[in-house]
């Protein structure tokens, strides 16, 4: 399973950094994506990093405001977003998938959700 | 990016009764190694998402086999053989062909 951290509230402009440990399997053997949900709205793919190696991937719109990072140690993905806006309102999931892009199964494990409110 | 269109948007049904559920893609997601990175996720109301098919046609683990997933290239269909109460939330599709992953916008399901 991964075990995401607890809900956060943050003002425009601000930073935010999640996480998400992983238990049950070996994380060097897979990687973790991020996924969002705005309010109302449908999922939306952040990026990717593998445990293997740390190679990242993020969608375009998130380039240089997101940063994501694993710890193999404490087998815990992070991702890190700055300079919020009201629109990252929304619920964070991580989800398990591939370690290496193009072996992919299908993101088969998701996080309970990390609620971000971003409000002055 | 390859963007994901699905149909309908919204899916009344009848307890017992088939139900479909198509998604097409800008571009084809045909593999090299002859798999379709196209997969199907459920998010049940107040519960995180599911993955229910990966790879156009694969069946996750403990899915229910009135789950199917078929098509190739840029066309791909999710059919519920007999709908269930527990079936009702919002279906996904989303390429995972490019490096950079996206969804469709949704399919509601909910029980006539």
């Amino acid at each position: 399973q991964v075990l995401q951290s607890g809900p956060e509230v943050k003002k425009p402009g601000a930073s935010v950094r999640l996480s998400c440990k992983a238990s049950g399997y070996t994380f060097t053997s897979y990687g973790i994506n991020w996924v969002r949900q705005a309010p109302g709205q449908g999922l939306e793919w952040m990026g990717w990093i593998s445990g293997y190696n740390g190679d990242t991937n993020h969608a375009q719109k998130f380039q240089g405001r997101v940063t994501l990072t694993t710890d193999t140690s404490t087998k815990t993905a992070y991702m890190e977003v700055r300079s919020l806006t009201y629109d990252d309102t929304a619920v964070y999931y991580c989800a398990r998938g591939e370690a290496i892009l193009g072996a992919h199964y299908g993101l088969d494990v998701w996080g309970q959700g990390t609620t971000v409110t971003v409000s002055s | 990016d390859i963007v994901m269109t699905q149909s309908p948007l919204s899916l009344p049904v009848t307890p017992g009764e088939p139900a479909s559920i198509s998604c097409r893609s800008s571009q084809s997601l045909l593999h090299s190694n002859g798999y379709n990175y196209l997969d199907w996720y459920l998010e049940k109301p107040g519960q995180s998402p599911q993955l229910l098919i990966y790879l156009a046609s694969h069946r996750a683990s403990g899915v229910p086999d009135r789950f199917n997933g078929s098509g190739s290239g840029t066309d791909f269909t999710l059919k519920i053989s007999r709908v269930e109460a527990e079936d009702v939330g919002v279906y996904y599709c989303m390429q995972a062909l490019q490096s950079l992953f996206t969804f469709g916008q949704g399919t509601k399901l909910d029980i006539k």
